[in-house]
């Protein structure tokens, strides 16, 4: 079965690093991509980037570029999604979600809530 | 910059039909955009209902459908059920980037 396990909900002030974590299971985890999803408090979902697991090819949305980082893991098949100095504005859930060679995008993390407040 | 839209809101009655679409500001929607669809509940992840354009993944039911209609993706609920009552995005590929609709909230009245 597959599954992928989002790391919990994380409090932070502003300026602080944060990392979290998307744990995949039940499937090769180096032949998908792992996307990124973006989902602030009662609005829309804003799609982040996406990374290979293979070999951690990273794709970034035009609005997160320089914002975040991705990386992977492949030891442990886990996805990371990475912020060096948090804003209030980084307040959302985010959501991992898993998409094939073939564009198609199938399995999401339960989403990690991430609060940035002084 | 892509942006695409959907229809902020529809209701439909129970029993009913219902069609979603998805427009690009890059022009007509194609095959080559892969469009997905995503259905969220309050509270919980978004689910998968339709993959590259009309392919429905296991857990999906018969009465989800999806196509390419008047040059937009569009999804179609057919037989509508009360816990259809949701939020839709779609998901459209462009330009090496993939951008969100901005969701239609579906009302079963």
């Amino acid at each position: 079965e597959v599954q992928l396990v989002q790391s919990g909900a994380e409090v932070k002030k502003p300026g602080e690093s944060l990392k979290i974590s998307c744990k995949a299971s039940g499937y090769t985890f180096t032949t998908y991509w792992i996307g990124w999803v973006r989902q602030v408090p009662g609005k829309g979902l804003e799609w982040m980037g996406i990374i290979y697991a293979g070999d951690s090819d990273a794709r970034y949305s035009p609005s997160f570029q320089g914002q975040v980082t991705f990386s992977a893991d492949r030891s442990i098949s886990t996805a990371y999604l990475q912020w060096n100095s948090l804003k209030t504005s980084d307040t959302a859930m985010y959501f991992c979600a898993r998409r094939d060679a073939y564009y198609n995008v199938d399995y999401w993390g339960q989403g990690t809530l991430v609060t940035v407040s002084s | 910059q892509t942006v695409v839209t959907q229809e902020p809101s529809l209701t439909v009655s129970p029993g009913g039909t219902v069609t979603l679409t998805c427009a690009c500001s890059t022009g007509t929607v194609t095959n080559g955009y892969y469009p997905n669809w995503f259905q969220q509940k309050p509270g919980q992840a978004p689910r998968t209902l339709i993959y590259s354009v009309s392919n429905r993944p296991s857990w999906t039911p018969a009465r989800f459908s999806g196509s390419l209609l008047g040059g937009k993706a569009a999804l179609t609920l057919s037989g509508v059920q009360p816990e259809d009552e949701a939020e839709y995005y779609c998901l459209l590929f462009h330009g090496g980037a993939w951008v969100f609709g901005g969701g239609t909230k579906l009302t079963v009245l």
